[in-house]
């Protein structure tokens, strides 16, 4: 248990679909990143928040759409997502600072699968 | 041609055996990141480092910065530290993930 949790822990949807990835984490940190790792390939980062500003966006496409309303938590807000898509989430949370410069603590990951 | 290599990309080992994976990576770096990745994705920082050697346990993390690589060092390995072993480093304003090293420990 590394005090980051995510939900749902798998996520079946349809291309038309709307849906949400929530984590949280009960470790006081500032800092808050979305992570996708897709089969046979290396974790990619997606966003990095820093006290709740969007400080990094890796070219990610605008179906995924991210909100950090308060430190604690960070949503993966998805819509008309594509089977290519399908990978899994992970969440992680540090201190607060440069993605990279700190330990991160990560949650168990959402599986999605887009169908 | 990815930023991190990784090498090797699979390893099995027997019970109480040493252990080494090696990272090696393109240009200057301001960190480096040893993670572990059990079965089912969970994801554990073991190391930060960005100069020299650090111990916990039975693992070693060491980097040379001249050369740009690092090892991760397993002494008496056990089953239980089957798992995906990932280098990561900070370039820049990116953050690159090596592909990882697959281990298997046979008791």
């Amino acid at each position: 248990e590394t005090g980051v949790t995510q939900t749902p822990r798998h996520l079946v949807m349809g291309m038309t679909n709307k849906k949400s990835l929530k984590c949280e984490q009960h470790l006081g940190h500032n800092a808050m990143y979305w992570y996708k790792q897709s089969a046979k390939k290396p974790l990619e980062l997606m966003f990095v928040y820093n006290f709740k500003e969007q400080t990094e966006n890796n070219s990610v496409p605008s179906r995924f759409s991210p909100e950090c309303p308060n430190s604690s938590h960070l949503f993966l807000h998805l819509h008309t997502l594509q089977p290519e898509d399908s990978a899994l989430y992970l969440c992680a949370s540090s201190q607060g600072g440069l993605a990279g410069e700190e330990t991160q603590y990560f949650g168990p990951g959402t599986r999605l699968l887009v169908l | 041609k990815n930023e991190v290599e990784q090498s090797p990309q699979n390893l099995t080992a027997q019970e109480g055996e040493f252990i080494t994976i090696n990272c090696s990576y393109s240009v200057g770096i301001s960190a480096l990141h040893w993670l572990q990745q059990h079965p089912g994705g969970g994801i554990v920082s073991l190391f930060m480092l960005s100069s020299g050697k650090k111990k916990h346990g039975r693992l070693i993390a060491t980097i040379n910065i001249q050369e740009k690589h690092s090892s991760l060092h397993i002494t008496a390995s056990h089953p239980r530290d089957s798992a995906v072993y990932i280098c990561a480093v900070r370039l820049l304003h990116q953050f690159y993930f090596g592909t990882g090293t697959s281990l298997t420990v046979i008791p």
